[in-house]
């Protein structure tokens, strides 16, 4: 089985600063990583993915994560944050190869601070 | 495409009622899977469904939850009778299937609240 650890809760962080929210995942076999933002009263939405190749991914709105197998990370990076990336951040895994549910952490609530 | 549909979107019942949630997946994918969201317990998988047979139900609370695929593009999550402890927003959410689409698209939510 898999599982995943968001380490914070909340991370508060100015606006136009750089902002990391991290996430550790413990599996025995390969997996694929993603990260999914959830806005207030709406779903998840997919901001990335890593499934093979390139360790760095990049995705929708000018975030990219790093896979770090050795330290088992997917770390969610942006250099500069807005306000409108006010919102709820997972991280999730999944076995590799054939399709299979995810796997969520907990979550972390970003707020951008004016 | 419309993306995966869940009706409806907000369900207010007493205890003890029937309540049944929807869900119509994108068109062409081959699994679902129902997640509920709370507070204290983040994102559940309840059940997964793979080319409409039940795969994983090992995350369905009790007997009082049950779920059916009749087909490719609509399945149905049934909880009776409702107790206010099921009080949470359920995901329904649908993909392609191997390496290709390993991720997987959700639905807007629907928010049950049991009184």
């Amino acid at each position: 089985a898999q599982s995943v650890t968001q380490l914070d809760s909340q991370v508060p962080v100015f606006e136009e600063a750089p902002v990391e929210l991290r996430c550790n995942y413990s599996s025995s076999v390969s997996v694929y990583l993603f990260w999914y933002v959830q806005y207030p009263n709406q779903g998840l939405q997919l901001l990335l993915k890593y499934l093979s190749g390139s360790t760095l991914v990049k995705g929708i709105n000018g975030f990219e994560a790093e896979f770090n197998k050795s330290q088992t990370s997917f770390h969610l990076r942006k250099p500069s944050v807005h306000i409108s990336d006010t919102a709820e951040y997972f991280c999730a895994v999944t076995r590799s190869g054939s399709a299979r549910q995810l796997t969520f952490g907990s979550g972390t609530q970003l707020t951008v601070l004016p | 495409d419309a993306g995966v549909i869940q009706s409806p979107r907000h369900e207010v019942t007493e205890m003890g009622q029937e309540v049944t949630l929807r869900c119509k997946p994108i068109s062409g994918h081959n699994s679902l899977f129902w997640y509920r969201q709370t507070m204290m317990r983040g994102l559940e998988l309840l059940i997964y469904f793979n080319n409409n047979v039940p795969i994983d139900d090992s995350g369905m609370p009790e007997d009082r939850f049950s779920a059916k695929m009749p087909n490719a593009s609509f399945s149905t999550l049934k909880i009776q009778p409702s107790e206010p402890r099921d009080s949470a927003v359920y995901f329904c959410a649908s993909s392609l299937g191997g390496s290709r689409g390993a991720e997987a698209f959700f639905g807007q939510g629907t928010r049950l609240t049991v009184v």
